[in-house]
């Protein structure tokens, strides 16, 4: 089992708050990714990284931002969150000679 | 072109039988195909994955068939259990202008009965 962690696992936060999303993998895999899932459907990525200070934008446009300051570690901050943002943040990493992506348990986000 | 279509939405086997998960794809500049598996509550774990070069693969009751020409791929799952049953992603994986990524297909809810 891939050694990637997400924190928190469930988050319920009203509207307008900042929150950020941790993830941590201790593999030291230099690629790391973010993709949104909602409940049952396909999976979207929404930034990645290819190592420390790199990082960029996917295909689903998203309002949430992130960085890269340390190799095992990519949180995903929301400055205000809305309704809209209610869905699963699922974080995976991958060795950079390797296709594999490993994922976290994701966390569910619900923004009342 | 950046679609995978993944088919059927869901799926009920008995158990002891096969199912049958099918992926197609147009971008021909894909280069690598994936299955993952998701239980509820958890993270997709990769399954078995296949590169174009390679007709068919096989890792225990999972099994990849890949038709290039026909740009399908599917997965079969033999003597299917009851502890198969997940939501199953087909993938692809797209390389340009020095960035990867995977492109999933919508998901097919397995359920095998016992």
């Amino acid at each position: 089992e891939a050694d990637i962690y997400q924190t928190p696992r469930y988050l319920v936060i009203g509207t307008g708050k900042k929150i950020t999303l941790e993830c941590s993998q201790t593999m030291g895999h230099d690629k790391m990714y973010w993709y949104q899932q909602d409940p049952g459907m396909e999976l979207h990525l929404i930034h990645y990284s290819y190592g420390v200070n790199s990082t960029e934008k996917g295909d689903l446009s998203s309002e949430s931002t992130v960085s890269r300051i340390r190799t095992e570690h990519f949180p995903l901050t929301l400055e205000s969150a809305r309704p809209s943002h209610t869905s699963q943040y699922l974080c995976a990493s991958s060795a950079w000679t390797s296709y594999e992506q490993y994922f976290g348990p994701g966390t569910r986000l619900t923004v009342t | 072109q950046q679609q995978v279509k993944q088919s059927p939405q869901s799926l009920i086997v008995q158990k002891g039988g096969i199912s049958i998960i099918n992926c197609a794809y147009e971008n021909t500049a894909f280069d690598y195909f994936p299955w993952y598996q998701q239980f509820p509550g958890k993270g997709p774990a990769l399954l078995i994955a296949i590169r174009p070069d390679v007709s068919e693969k096989k890792e225990g009751r999972f099994t990849i068939s890949f038709n290039k020409s026909a740009k399908q791929f599917s997965l079969h799952i033999m003597d299917s259990q009851p502890g198969d049953s997940a939501t199953y992603f087909c993938a692809a994986r797209h390389y340009e202008g020095g960035s990867e990524k995977l492109v999933f297909g919508k998901g097919t809810k397995l359920t095998v009965n016992p």
